[in-house]
């Protein structure tokens, strides 16, 4: 199983809200890491978007929007990625990552459509 | 504004060494607060952390452990740089590599790393006779 498990895609209307879950393995506790969320366009590195362990623990990268923000929902053991307000720019995909055993571990991805 | 510029070969023959370097402007490759890393992306890997070097009185370097055999990440101060070598490429190790820059944070006594925040324009590699 792997460590991080994202849904392969998502479709959203603009204006509406997605939500991007990030799922931790059973027997690793969200609650204890921090989550950090990219974005990547075709043809583009991956751009750091935000950090969020807690509320008092949260951080965006430079220049992200306002409508991106991040949380957690511990019951599901899962670090959560919400974009409001959708735009066509936000179509692409997203990677969540933790620290997990001595190294980087990223998750396979979310494809946003904005349709 | 911090920059990284990647350079090396976009073709590599089986069994042979991938070498790419990775050109730091604006910072310092030497900087305690920094550290430097590669990631590949592939179809079949997805995203893909191979390894880190940073310095912190001295050198320290952090590599994955699926690769910990085949890999080396080497800074240069004099070049302010920092490298990859991956020995034995077989056509799995066909990817795009990125470097890419992440900075120690602290809240209360707690340090941690801030995100990769900034990264290189990527480089495909593909491992083929």
């Amino acid at each position: 199983q792997a460590v991080l498990t994202q849904p392969s895609s998502l479709s959203a209307s603009p204006g509406a809200s997605a939500s991007l879950t990030c799922t931790l393995r059973s027997g690793i506790n969200v609650g204890t890491y921090r989550i950090y969320w990219y974005q990547q366009k075709p043809g583009s590195p991956p751009q750091f978007l935000l950090r969020y362990k807690s509320d008092s623990d949260y951080q965006k990268g430079s220049g992200v929007p306002s409508r991106f923000s991040g949380s957690k929902d511990a019951s599901a053991n899962a670090g959560i990625f919400l974009i409001s307000g959708l735009q066509s720019e936000d179509e692409a995909d997203y990677y969540c990552m933790i620290w997990h055993s001595s190294a980087w571990v990223f998750g396979g991805g979310t494809k946003l459509t904005v349709l | 504004q911090v920059q990284l510029q990647q350079s090396g070969p976009g073709l590599v023959k089986p069994s042979q060494t991938l070498s790419l370097t990775c050109a730091i402007s604006g910072d310092s490759v030497s900087r305690d607060s920094a550290a430097w890393n590669w990631i590949r992306q592939s179809p079949s890997r997805g995203l893909e952390w191979l390894g880190r070097t940073y310095y912190r009185s001295k050198w320290y370097n952090d590599y994955a452990v699926s690769l910990k055999s085949r890999i080396t990440i080497n800074p240069d101060t004099s070049k302010n740089q920092f490298a990859l070598q991956l020995n034995s490429v077989t056509p799995e190790d066909t990817a795009v590599y990125y470097c890419a820059r992440d900075r120690l944070a602290t809240i209360a006594s707690d340090s941690f790393y801030h995100g990769m925040d900034v990264w290189g324009q990527g480089t495909t590699v593909t491992i083929s006779s």
